[in-house]
């Protein structure tokens, strides 16, 4: 069954570092989120994307976030100097389209700021 | 601005038995979804069960099924026949009916499975 990846699984970094989170959505779908969970808190919602631009941010998705679709494949987000308050969990969702609902997750990116 | 709330932090329940994870959630808006996702200790974000609002039956996948109230905005998880393998948080997420629209989730809900 086709799955979301996404890599690094864990990454530390330095405050003040930038750092690119890396995710294969699965290969048909159309619309691809980034999502965040603090440890021990909700899942927030960050960005959405369609055909190469954002449909949706949050608050938290300020200046320092980015996302691109750099070759057809890949769904990267960029933190350009990560705070401590980064510290959390990234998750990549995809979705198909019109017709469908569901949002399918990747494992997971652990980011530690140190 | 659509909210989810999960008023159980931690739930227990003996195997082989039965339990209901509680969420209502707020919107003005008529046509929506609602979700169940499991997390386990992996962390992975797993679905369990889903409901379109304009459906009056209830979702059902296996031992799992909700209870959807539209007009009480309520929207709980029974698990039947619980097995140590459901121990994992729960999160209640709804989502607007546009195709783009993101997940908003609950603070979730512990599930414990004792012997």
């Amino acid at each position: 069954e086709p799955e979301v990846t996404q890599t690094p699984s864990h990454q530390v970094t330095q405050m003040g570092q930038e750092v690119i989170l890396r995710c294969v959505p699965i290969s048909n779908h159309l619309y691809f989120y980034w999502y965040r969970q603090i440890l021990g808190q909700k899942v927030e919602f960050l960005v959405s994307f369609y055909n190469n631009e954002i449909s949706e941010k949050s608050e938290i998705f300020d200046d320092q976030f980015s996302v691109e679709r750099p070759d057809g494949s890949n769904f990267t987000l960029k933190i350009r100097s990560t705070k401590l308050e980064d510290s959390a969990m990234y998750f990549c969702a995809s979705s198909p389209g019109l017709a469908a609902y569901e949002q399918y997750f990747g494992p997971g990116t652990r980011l530690t700021v140190t | 601005a659509q909210t989810v709330t999960q008023s159980q932090p931690e739930m227990s329940v003996q195997e082989a038995e039965t339990v209901t994870l509680s969420c209502t959630y707020d919107t003005s808006e008529s046509d929506y979804y609602l979700f169940w996702y499991k997390q386990p200790p992996s962390r992975q974000m797993i679905l369990v069960i889903r409901q379109e609002a304009y459906k009056q039956q209830n979702a059902t996948e296996n031992r799992f099924s909700v209870n959807f109230q539209k007009a009480a905005k309520s929207f709980s998880l029974k698990i039947s026949d619980s097995q140590l393998g459901d121990a994992a948080m729960y999160f209640c997420a709804y989502r607007s009916a546009g195709t783009a629209s993101k997940l908003t989730f609950g603070t979730g809900t512990r599930l414990q499975v004792t012997l």
